[in-house]
């Protein structure tokens, strides 16, 4: 029973189409995020949402877009593809406390890769 | 803004040996929590351990242990009695600000039979 998932695992797609990846958990928690890990293996956030609000939203391109239809759902669409894109997206939820320090640990996905071609 | 650095990028230790993971950070909050993932090459990271920066403490978890130094920013991972089962990329991450982690660049551990 996998307490976040992420669909597609793998996904090959040539530039500048379109691509969306989805992140489904059901742990209960009310923030969601999305990270980023290069080829060098360096995690960094790109979005995190709580109770479907956008909290964080780093310097990335408007061609990403995140989407919370629901607290247990946060899926990241990708317009206009580019090479520089090709990473392994992770999702990951928490349970948060809004004004306080995160104090929990982060339930990661097990990330999709995306190669662009 | 947080920094976490891991001056290690790779590191090797025989099974069985004990190796440290050196994690330093920064941060300007009072109040914050540590943390070390294990990404193995199945790719899920994992959380081994944690701790409070309030308490001094210093975290288990069986065979891991950390070494938290808070005037100096410190935050070092020790692997006790190391197994084939450990090799993976370890990440330090420090949760001060809400709604994030930042991490660090990661050391790659082998651990050799």
């Amino acid at each position: 029973d996998t307490a976040v998932s992420q669909t597609p695992k793998y996904l090959v797609t040539q530039m500048g189409n379109d691509k969306s990846i989805k992140c489904e958990q059901n742990l209960g928690h009310d923030t969601m995020y999305w990270y980023k890990q290069d080829s060098k293996k360096f995690l960094k956030i790109m979005f995190s949402y709580n109770n479907k609000e956008l909290i964080i939203n780093e310097t990335v391109p408007n061609r990403f877009s995140p989407k919370s239809p629901d607290k247990a759902h946060l899926n990241l669409h990708i317009n206009s593809l580019e090479l520089g894109d090709s990473a392994v997206y992770f999702c990951a939820s928490s349970h948060e406390r809004q004004g306080a320090p995160n104090t929990g640990e982060l339930f990661f996905g097990e990330g999709s890769r995306l190669t662009v071609l | 803004a947080q920094t976490v650095t891991q001056s290690q990028p790779e590191m090797s230790v025989q099974e069985a040996e004990t190796v440290t993971l050196s994690c330093t950070y920064d941060t300007s909050e009072n109040n914050y929590y540590l943390f070390w993932y294990k990404q193995p090459p199945s790719r899920q990271m994992i959380l081994v351990i944690r701790q409070e920066a309030y308490k001094q403490q210093n975290a288990t978890e069986n065979r891991f242990s950390v070494n938290f130094q808070k005037a100096a920013k410190s935050f070092s991972l020790k692997i006790s009695d190391s197994q084939l089962g450990d090799t993976a990329m370890y990440f330090c991450a420090s949760g001060a600000g809400s709604y994030q982690l930042t991490f660090g660049k990661g050391t790659k551990l082998s651990v050799i039979p």
